[in-house]
């Protein structure tokens, strides 16, 4: 595998269920980012992971929960979602947040309908 | 707040023709302006940038000049082909941190 990597591809849950989106790369990176990106919007930053520590939340619901175990994993746990939070869930990653370039490399997102 | 505002989509063109996307920036600092592109069932992928005033930032044919007396970055391509068809990101960033601040997208159709 190369790049970034997000599986599943799509994911239908309903408000009540739990589940867990993943996302791996494999650029040797050390800031991964999560984007919400819903139709007629700009993307929306979520989450910022700089070597395995957040130093971004972006205001996010709590229903949206991030895990990050190390520089090449992030997840972002989802419960008790709302309809309005179905989107597209893109991973991003970067060498380093501390030295910005606007260079950020993308998976191709999961698909996320709530029902 | 700093923001991004590019042509609403879609756009559709005959392959051959001449592309222009328009981008106009607000920006308190001096930002580091992007294009990103984003193929169906793909993420995005940086296209081409240009971090200071007058820069020609260009890539696969495509250009993009930073001109700061009209806060614009206007993307252009002199002969568009199917290939082309995905949907266009202006974006910015001060590089004081990662955060990037992208547009709302312009989705592009090239019919052969």
């Amino acid at each position: 595998e190369t790049g970034v990597t997000q599986t599943p591809r799509h994911l239908v849950m309903g408000m009540t269920n739990k589940k867990s989106l993943k996302c791996e790369q494999h650029l040797g990176h050390n800031a991964m980012y999560w984007y919400k990106q819903s139709a007629k919007k700009p993307l929306e930053l979520m989450f910022v992971y700089n070597f395995k520590e957040q130093t971004e939340n972006n205001s996010v619901p709590s229903r949206f929960s991030p895990e990050c175990p190390n520089s090449s994993h992030l997840f972002l746990h989802l419960h008790t979602l709302q309809p309005e939070d179905s989107a597209l869930y893109l991973c991003a990653s970067s060498q380093d947040s501390r030295i910005p370039t606007g260079e950020q490399y993308f998976g191709p997102g999961t698909r996320l309908t709530v029902t | 707040g700093d923001s991004v505002t590019q042509m609403e989509g879609p756009v559709t063109l005959s392959e051959e023709a001449f592309l222009t996307i328009n981008c106009t920036y607000t920006a308190t600092g001096y930002p580091s302006l992007f294009w990103y592109v984003q193929y169906p069932g793909e993420g995005l992928q940086l296209l081409l940038k240009a971090t200071k005033a007058d820069d020609k930032g260009s890539n696969k044919g495509f250009e993009a000049t930073y001109r700061k007396e009209t806060t614009s970055f206007h993307l252009e391509k002199g002969s568009v082909q199917v290939s082309d068809s995905a949907v266009y990101f202006c974006a910015l960033s001060d590089l004081r941190d990662d955060k990037i601040i992208f547009g709302k997208g312009t989705r592009l159709h090239i019919l052969p």
